[in-house]
């Protein structure tokens, strides 16, 4: 079965440090990957897809089909970066998410 | 900026009750899904639908749950028979570009 996984429920940082949420997949053809977001109280918001390879507020995540990974990356992270990160395979329509990583960005 | 739209955000019920959870998809979307998260768990897929049935469903998904797209806006999921493991988040979301723009969530509770 197609899967997710996110090895980290937490990742605490200090402001300033740099971040890498880790997600590994599973998929047994070409992966189309997302990170979503959410902040406290706010809905699921996508941050980035695979194929746009677009940086956005800092962060970037390279496909590596190698390591079927897909890890999120901020060299520098900010107190408003502090959220739930879920990291979301495409199949067919539907998506497949991981469990999330809960990133704490202390001052 | 349009946005998908959910009510209730909250909803109590007694088991064995029927809930119909709302959601507004961006207009001009085309497909839209619901999703639900139970505390401390993934979120999951539980069924899409385009063009006014049903394009797939989860194992989640069985007899107890429906979908309808009652008029132009309005796309509802309905559990008939409410059970406590029914207790979760459920979010709508709708897709654009191959983005799935999502909800705020409905908790449900049940007691």
């Amino acid at each position: 079965a197609q899967r997710v996984t996110q090895p980290e429920k937490l990742l605490s940082v200090f402001k300033g440090a740099p971040v890498e949420l880790k997600c590994n997949y599973s998929y047994s053809g070409s992966p189309e990957l997302f990170w979503y977001v959410q902040y406290s109280r706010q809905r699921l918001q996508l941050l980035l897809r695979h194929i746009s390879r677009e940086s956005i507020k800092g962060f970037t995540a390279d496909l590596n089909k190698g390591e079927t990974s897909f890890h999120l990356k901020k060299p520098f992270a900010q107190e408003e970066d502090s959220a739930m990160y879920y990291c979301a395979l495409r199949e067919g329509g539907k998506l497949i998410f991981g469990q999330g990583t809960e990133l704490s960005v202390k001052p | 900026e349009p946005e998908v739209t959910q009510t209730p955000s909250h909803q109590v019920t007694q088991m064995g009750q029927e809930v119909i959870l709302r959601c507004v998809p961006i207009s001009n979307h085309l497909y839209f899904y619901w999703y639900r998260q139970i505390l401390g768990q993934k979120v999951e897929f539980l069924v899409s639908f385009y063009n006014n049935e049903i394009s797939e469903k989860s194992e989640i998904f069985d007899d107890q749950f429906s979908v309808e797209r009652p008029d132009g806006s309005n796309f509802t999921l309905k559990i008939r028979s409410t059970k406590l493991e029914d207790s979760a988040m459920y979010f709508c979301a709708s897709l654009y570009q191959e983005t799935q723009y999502f909800g705020p969530g409905t908790r449900l509770l049940v007691l």
